[in-house]
């Protein structure tokens, strides 16, 4: 079964500082990866969908890049705003399922 | 665009009682899926659907029957509801099956058993 572990469980940054948040899962056999951002008491938004082709993806400030051998991904967010603040999270596609890492919680302070 | 739509998005039930969750989508996607999510495990899986008339089960199934109909509706369906499935509840769909596509997800239905 694919785990998946996000590093760091939480994070808060002030405002302009650029962070990185990692996702580790133990299979490599994915078909992408996507980055999703869930507010308070919300659904899941998605941020950047990575295929396993791919080495990364670019959306606005954000960056993701996916290394399949070593079951890594990192989401990059450029000059942090307060508005970032959320949780983020990963989720690996085996197949007909997604698998979820339990998130990092961002806190961009002012 | 509606996008992803569930109803209802709060719901109180009693130990034992029955319901029904609601998801429709209006993009015409084939796949579509239920996941839980619990503080501390991250989401996880009950049912999926890659068309209408197909289901299968996920991770974790039991306590919950799914049917597809329609390419627009996916309804979940608890049994008799259990304190365990205290949780929210999101419904995902995706244009082509899971394989490599984007998922899109609803707002989540905040489910309490007491």
């Amino acid at each position: 079964k694919q785990e998946v572990t996000q590093i760091p469980a939480a994070l808060s940054v002030p405002e302009g500082e650029n962070l990185v948040l990692n996702c580790s899962f133990t299979d490599s056999a994915i078909y992408n990866l996507q980055w999703f951002r869930q507010d308070p008491g919300k659904g899941l938004t998605s941020l950047l969908l990575i295929q396993s082709s791919q080495r990364e993806q670019t959306s606005g400030r954000l960056n993701a890049s996916l290394d399949k051998s070593s079951g890594r991904s990192t989401l990059y967010i450029a000059a942090s705003q307060p508005g970032d603040s959320a949780t983020y999270l990963c989720a690996s596609n085996t197949g007909n399922q997604f698998y979820f890492g339990t998130g990092t919680s961002l806190t961009v302070i002012p | 665009n509606a996008g992803v739509t569930q109803t209802p998005k709060f719901q109180v039930l009693k130990t034992g009682q029955s319901m029904t969750l609601q998801c429709a989508q209006d993009m015409n996607h084939e796949y579509m899926s239920w996941y839980r999510q619990d503080p501390g495990m991250g989401l996880r899986l009950i049912h999926y659907s890659v068309g209408a008339g197909i289901t299968d089960q996920g991770e974790v199934p039991n306590g919950y029957n799914v049917s597809r109909s329609t390419t627009e509706d996916f309804p979940l369906r608890l049994l008799s509801a259990a304190p365990s499935q205290t949780s929210v509840y999101f419904c995902a769909s995706s244009p082509r099956g899971a394989v490599s596509t984007e998922a899109f997800f609803g707002q989540g239905t905040r489910l309490t058993v007491v």
